[in-house]
């Protein structure tokens, strides 16, 4: 069984702070990692996609990959009100699972 | 900035019946995908497309499901003799490659009754 785990909150943190996303896999044989926002009633929208150890930053977001300890995280610098969502965690191995999100309060 | 494109955006069916959702994926975009994804549940991986056959399906995409690319810009999921349990959002979804990124459409809320 090809499980992802995320916590499922609420985490909320104030405006302008770090959110730090976590998500475990059980498939070893996992590929590709991503982060995708979802928005109550939408689809998931990309925010970061991660291949290989370590970390990757793009404007606000740095995923960090630990494919020794099967853990995908995503920190939110500076967060905005506006980054209040689900944030799902997608692992791919020809078949993408997803967890089943963390939800995302940013506070004003 | 190209989109994946879903049709329709809403479907009501009886139980019994047949549906067929409609997904246009991105042009340049080789692999297509549907997920599907129950109120208040995690999104779920159905099958994965790719060169005009079937390259992965879960456990859920059962006999009762079927997909096609019947031309050279729509891909189609049908689910025959739907059930109340298929009541879900459908999500397309395409990628330029295998493993690499993918980008949903904005989805089709099923209602089976």
């Amino acid at each position: 069984q090809k499980e992802v785990e995320q916590n499922s909150g609420p985490l909320s943190v104030p405006e302008g702070a770090i959110a730090s996303l976590n998500c475990t896999y059980s498939d070893r044989g996992s590929q590709s990692f991503f982060w995708y926002r979802q928005y109550s009633g939408k689809s998931p929208e990309l925010i970061m996609s991660i291949y290989s150890n370590g970390d990757k930053e793009d404007g606000r977001f740095t995923a960090q990959l630990n494919k020794a300890s099967q853990y995908v995280s995503l920190l939110i610098r500076d967060s905005q009100p506006s980054d209040s969502a689900t944030y799902l965690c997608a692992v791919d191995n020809n078949d993408m699972r997803f967890g089943a999100g963390t939800r995302l309060t940013v506070k004003p | 900035e190209p989109e994946v494109t879903q049709t329709p955006s809403h479907q009501v069916t009886q139980m019994g019946q047949e549906v067929i959702l409609r997904c246009v994926p991105i042009s340049n975009h080789l692999y297509f995908y549907w997920y599907r994804q129950i109120l208040g549940q995690k999104v779920e991986f159905l099958v994965s497309f790719y060169n005009n056959e079937i390259s992965e399906k879960s456990e859920i995409f059962d006999d009762q499901f079927s997909v096609e690319r019947p031309d050279g810009s729509n891909f189609t999921l049908k689910i025959r003799s739907t059930k109340l349990e298929d009541s879900a959002m459908y999500f397309c979804a395409s990628s330029e490659a295998g493993l690499s990124a993918q980008y949903f459409g904005p989805g089709t809320r099923l209602l089976v009754l």
